[in-house]
């Protein structure tokens, strides 16, 4: 059964500490993405992969960072340096490229205390 | 300054009726758009798309117009249906451009609601 996962569903942290949210996909799809969605907000685009070992910033990057050491795993560390990190965050990914249609993971709260 | 607006933060329709869901972009580079039905504490899924070569494109009950002279793209649900219920999201991109060019620029999205 293929598709996106992300964990946990929900994410408690204190302010100050860094974390890392979980993105993984069996679809065989080249590209991954992180997106961060804020109420009322549409979705933002954090960080983009290609292909494993290269990633691009998105227009939201600052305060975040990635890693994409396999093609099927695109974690996201949410560090202290990013001011307002309590948001809903989505994983995406498509075939090769952004132009290609993105499938999305359900996502991961994120509240910081 | 925003590349893909939804004007209507909410609509409300009566089941049966249709539903139209509006969006207008900027940037006369996007040549591709899509629309992403998202419900409450869930990743957004797919509905339909279009590219700029088309004017339409329909899929069972949802129907995608683009007017690219006044660039503008509009969803049709018809009938609509409770299940309906959901934001959608308005989403552009370029496909003759690769990089963060051809990234997927979505907007803030409109809330539908469809009462029985």
């Amino acid at each position: 059964d293929g598709g996106i996962t992300q964990s946990p569903k929900y994410l408690f942290r204190k302010e100050g500490q860094n974390v890392t949210l979980s993105c993984e996909q069996n679809l065989n799809h080249d590209a991954m993405y992180w997106y961060r969605q804020d109420p009322g907000q549409g979705l933002r685009l954090i960080y983009y992969s290609q292909i494993v070992n290269d990633f691009q910033k998105g227009d939201i990057a600052e305060g975040y960072s990635v890693s994409r050491e396999k093609k099927e795993s695109f974690p996201l560390t949410v560090t202290s340096a990013q001011k307002n990190p309590t948001a809903f965050y989505l994983c995406a990914s498509s075939i090769s490229d952004p132009t290609d249609t993105q499938y999305f993971g359900p996502g991961t709260r994120l509240t910081v205390l | 300054d925003q590349q893909v607006k939804q004007n209507s933060p909410s609509l409300s329709v009566q089941e049966g009726r249709i539903s139209i869901l509006n969006c207008d972009y900027t940037n006369s580079m996007f040549d591709y758009f899509l629309w992403y039905k998202k419900y409450p504490a869930e990743g957004p899924t797919f509905l339909i798309s279009i590219s700029s070569i088309k004017d339409k494109n329909e899929d069972g009950r949802f129907t995608v117009f683009l007017n690219k002279s006044a660039k503008h793209l509009s969803l049709h649900i018809v009938p609509s249906q409770p299940g309906d219920s959901a934001v959608y999201f308005c989403a552009a991109s370029s496909l003759n451009y690769g990089g963060s060019q051809g990234n997927l620029i979505f907007g803030k999205g409109t809330k539908l609601s469809v009462k029985p």
